[in-house]
């Protein structure tokens, strides 16, 4: 129990265009999901948290226009990373806190790494 | 804020045993946790622990908590190939929305 999936596993684009990353829990709901950024051989940073049916709450230097999160449902959330630039690839990687379960464990997507050209 | 700290690489020969360290400043931690992370991959929740426990021992892993010095620590017993990655600690304290700060991860190579 407990998975999190992420799709895609990896993206390529290009300069300018935008990308879309969805993080799902597959076996539970989950009423906060977390997206962070972790840069080659670093820690994961915390971008932002988002919270099912409310606006997410993003980290101090975290563009929220350019990092755009939607947490429709209690089993899906969505970064889309707009007009993106090469400075923008990175391993992107979700969690997922299950609603009602104890104190604050968060499940791990396998994250998905983003190569912007 | 809060910052946490460990050492950035460990190599331990396989069978012998690993001792991953952790600091942490913020003196209101409720949650310590302790994460694997293997190549490309997310994270694997591997133990935690709560503030108010010195100790805690599942299998293989022991952990063990010195709260006034506000330092964790990951043993690792029979250390194996297949337990190479990076180890992240990470804390999370009783306020707001119970945001988890990861230290900087620890790189453990185990030698055959």
């Amino acid at each position: 129990g407990a998975v999190v999936s992420q799709h895609p596993s990896w993206v390529i684009c290009k300069s300018g265009t935008s990308v879309k990353i969805e993080c799902r829990s597959l076996d539970f709901q989950a009423t906060t999901m977390f997206w962070y950024r972790q840069f080659p051989k670093q820690s994961l940073m915390l971008m932002a948290t988002s919270n099912e049916g409310s606006k997410a709450t993003y980290e101090q230097g975290v563009e929220k226009d350019k990092f755009l999160i939607n947490h429709a449902s209690l089993t899906l959330s969505t970064l889309t990373v707009t007009s993106a630039h090469p400075e923008d690839s990175s391993f992107y990687i979700c969690s997922a806190r299950p609603h009602g379960l104890w104190g604050n464990e968060q499940f791990f997507g396998p994250g998905t790494r983003l190569t912007v050209l | 804020g809060e910052d946490v700290e460990q050492s950035l690489f460990l190599s331990v020969r396989e069978g012998d045993s690993s001792v991953i360290n952790c600091t942490y400043t913020d003196s209101s931690s409720t949650y310590l946790y302790w994460y694997k992370q293997e190549p490309g991959a997310g994270l694997q929740l591997l133990t935690y622990i709560f503030s108010n426990m010195d100790m805690k021992q599942d299998q293989r892993l022991t952990v063990l908590l010195n709260k006034k010095d506000k330092h964790l620590s990951l043993r690792i017993a029979d250390t194996q190939t297949g337990d190479s990655a990076i180890y992240f600690c990470a804390e999370t304290s009783s306020g707001g929305y119970q945001k988890v700060t990861f230290g900087t991860g620890t790189k453990l190579q185990v030698i055959p």
